[in-house]
């Protein structure tokens, strides 16, 4: 089964500092893997996704994600952060196998904090 | 409209009622989905809806039945809840091929008391 892991559940940046928001992923097979961000009492949004067409994922808000397969990795950035970047992240991978294929397994979700 | 809604946004219920959630999708997708977000936990996948079948069941307690009358539209209605079935209820909806994203509504926080 594939699952995804991110790498500290809390991260607090200044605004103008890099953000980097870390997932590595366990998978069988080349695995397609997605970014939300979710705001307070809101559902989740697409940032971002890759589906093996190119290792440097552009999103939406200035982020991106590169995908190591060496590291597993699917790691989030952003050169510098804003205040309204402030939210939960969440790296997320599509499932390979059983009846849907649109069905996701999340990671546990980083909230990202940003410091005047 | 346009996306996923849900209503209501905000529900507060007793152990002994009924109440029902309603997920609707203007999208075109075939495949839905409910989600349930507890505090400091991952998000848990409920049920999964494919051309109106239900796939997938993770072992989701009976108070909670899903009801998918069409592709469209997802309903999940809740009797005999307990407190710590309080919740963010989010439904998605998705087309059914590798490497398709789930599209969110703003979700449901419900209570129970």
């Amino acid at each position: 089964a594939q699952s995804v892991t991110q790498l500290g559940s809390h991260v607090s940046v200044s605004e103008g500092a890099l953000v980097l928001l870390r997932c590595n992923y366990s998978s069988s097979v080349p695995p397609y893997l997605f970014w939300y961000v979710q705001y307070p009492n809101q559902g989740l949004q697409l940032l971002l996704k890759y589906t093996s067409a190119a290792t440097l994922v552009k999103g939406i808000n200035g982020f991106e994600a590169e995908f190591k397969k060496s590291e597993t990795s699917f790691h989030l950035t952003k050169p510098s952060a804003h205040m309204s970047d402030a939210a939960e992240y969440f790296c997320a991978v599509s499932d390979i196998s059983g009846t849907s294929y649109g069905k996701l397994t999340f990671g546990q979700g980083t909230i990202l904090t940003v410091h005047p | 409209e346009t996306g996923v809604t849900q209503t209501p946004r905000h529900l507060v219920m007793g152990m002994t009622n009924k109440k029902s959630l309603k997920c609707e999708q203007h999208l075109g997708h075939n495949a839905m989905y409910w989600y349930k977000q507890s505090a400091k936990k991952p998000l848990e996948l409920m049920f999964v809806y494919n051309f109106k079948e239900q796939t997938e069941n993770n072992s989701v307690p009976s108070r909670f039945s899903p009801e998918c009358p069409n592709s469209s539209h997802l309903f999940l209605h809740l009797h005999t809840l307990q407190p710590e079935d309080s919740a963010l209820y989010l439904c998605a909806s998705s087309q059914d091929y590798r490497g398709s994203e789930a599209f969110f509504g703003q979700g449901t926080r419900l209570t129970v008391v």
